[in-house]
């Protein structure tokens, strides 16, 4: 598979300790986003990496979050102080962007599912 | 971002039947509406998408139809088969990034 890989699929870590996500996007791609999901819910928007700047976040995105692409490749997605509620689906997609500014369909990875116990 | 509201939430038919799902969005920026099938444990993945500049489009048994003036868009398939069956979600583009309905969770009875 050579699309969006994640790592790991799954992570089971106790309230208050700190966890990481990476993402790898699709070579080419220069776009990348985080997005969580709960269930029964459809993606939610965290944050947007255009090459290696971090352009947007969402409002809602608490401080314990944190994410970097220092090299425009791959990203990581940091959360502090794990709550309960920060339990979700976190997913990865990424897409490219031409000089011209077309932009080509969002892919999305298989996702990181956290629990928090 | 902006909300996107999506019905109905869960729909069934039967097999050969048609389906459509309509979203409704706020953001009168927004210019780009794709929809995405997400099967159960697996990741969302594109079927369809429109552009702001384009009324209708369709690829086989899936069309979209898109309303700017109305806010709306929806997502109509035809000659429905078992595998149809999984959770549609629609989307908006804001700025750079993508605002997602609550998901159709659509199921296709033989």
């Amino acid at each position: 598979d050579t699309g969006v890989s994640q790592d790991p699929r799954h992570k089971i870590t106790k309230r208050g300790q700190n966890v990481t996500f990476r993402c790898d996007p699709i070579s080419e791609h220069n776009r990348l986003y985080w997005y969580r999901q709960t269930l029964g819910q459809g993606p939610e928007f965290l944050t947007y990496f255009q090459n290696e700047a971090q352009l947007e976040k969402s409002r809602l995105l608490s401080d314990r979050f944190s994410a970097e692409r220092p090299k425009g490749s791959f990203s990581t997605l940091e959360i502090q102080r794990t709550e309960q509620g920060d339990s979700a689906m976190y997913l990865c997609a990424s897409s490219y962007r031409s000089s011209r500014g077309l932009n080509t369909e969002a892919f999305f990875g298989q996702g990181t599912r956290l629990t928090v116990v | 971002g902006e909300n996107v509201e999506q019905h109905p939430s869960t729909l069934s038919v039967q097999e050969g039947d048609s389906a459509v799902i309509k979203c409704t969005y706020s953001d009168s920026a927004s210019n780009y509406f794709p929809w995405y099938k997400q099967e159960l444990g697996k990741r969302p993945q594109l079927i369809i998408d429109i552009r702001s500049n384009v009324g209708e489009k369709k690829d086989q048994r899936i069309a979209v139809t898109l309303n700017k003036t109305a806010k709306h868009f929806s997502l109509h398939i035809t000659e429905t088969q078992p595998e149809d069956s999984a959770v549609y979600f629609c989307a908006a583009s804001f700025g750079y990034a993508l605002n997602f309905g609550k998901g159709t969770s659509l199921l296709v009875t033989p």
